[in-house]
């Protein structure tokens, strides 16, 4: 099985500041699916941003982006021009490309993200 | 808009009930999964389904079951609840390739 590590288990920023958040993760799969997911205390998880494995170009929304390095393996996520509600739990989550029964998704254990006024 | 639904956000049970925990998307998805979620654990998967009345284990399906009978209605059954299923509990859908849509998950305190 995939593994999917958060070697962060807090992080803090100040208000306005630009944070990183860290993830990486093992396969031997060729073609798969990265994603950011946070999760505020109202416990949603919503979905922050995701990659797929065969664009070289790392994606963006708004403030967010992040930084794939296919061949190390590691899928970090930059907040820019942090607010007060980005503070949340970060996963960082793989999916395999399978279909049926090998269709799943792995988590990262989460980094807790605290923004200072 | 997307939207899956979990039949409790508190569920309080005592020890040996049987628990039923039920979860509902509108969006026509193939794939409906419920995880376990313990501070410092991250997400752990019970069970998922790729199809109607077909069902995968996760990581941790001890003592647990589901059911799967209509494309939108996922459900996890504690067969006898124990002190050590109180978690919060998230059902979550999604498309072939697509991300995961989570509903609001369920908070279980068994006693």
């Amino acid at each position: 099985a995939q593994t999917v590590t958060q070697s962060q288990p807090e992080m803090s920023v100040q208000e306005a500041e630009t944070v990183t958040l860290s993830c990486t993760y093992d396969t031997s799969e060729s073609d798969y699916y990265l994603f950011w997911y946070k999760q505020p205390p109202s416990r949603q998880m919503i979905l922050v941003i995701r990659q797929e494995a065969y664009k070289q170009q790392n994606a963006t929304e708004n403030r967010f982006s992040v930084n794939f390095q296919k061949a190390a393996k590691s899928f970090s996520l930059k907040i820019s021009d942090s607010q007060l509600g980005d503070a949340a739990m970060y996963f960082c989550a793989y999916r395999s490309p399978l279909s049926g029964t090998g269709n799943q998704f792995y988590f990262g254990t989460g980094t807790s993200l605290t923004v200072i006024p | 808009d997307v939207k899956v639904t979990q039949s409790s956000r508190y569920l309080v049970k005592r020890t040996g009930e049987k628990v039923f925990l039920e979860c509902v998307q509108d969006m026509d998805h193939e794939n409906m999964f419920w995880y376990r979620q313990d501070p410092g654990l991250g997400l752990r998967l019970i069970y998922f389904s790729y199809d109607v009345k077909m069902k995968e284990k996760g990581d941790i399906p001890e003592g647990y079951s589901v059911s799967r009978e209509k494309k939108e209605r996922f459900s996890l059954i504690l067969e006898s609840a124990s002190t050590n299923q109180t978690s919060m509990y998230l059902c979550a859908s999604t498309p072939p390739r697509g991300s995961l849509h989570f509903g609001n998950g369920t908070r279980l305190t068994v006693t």
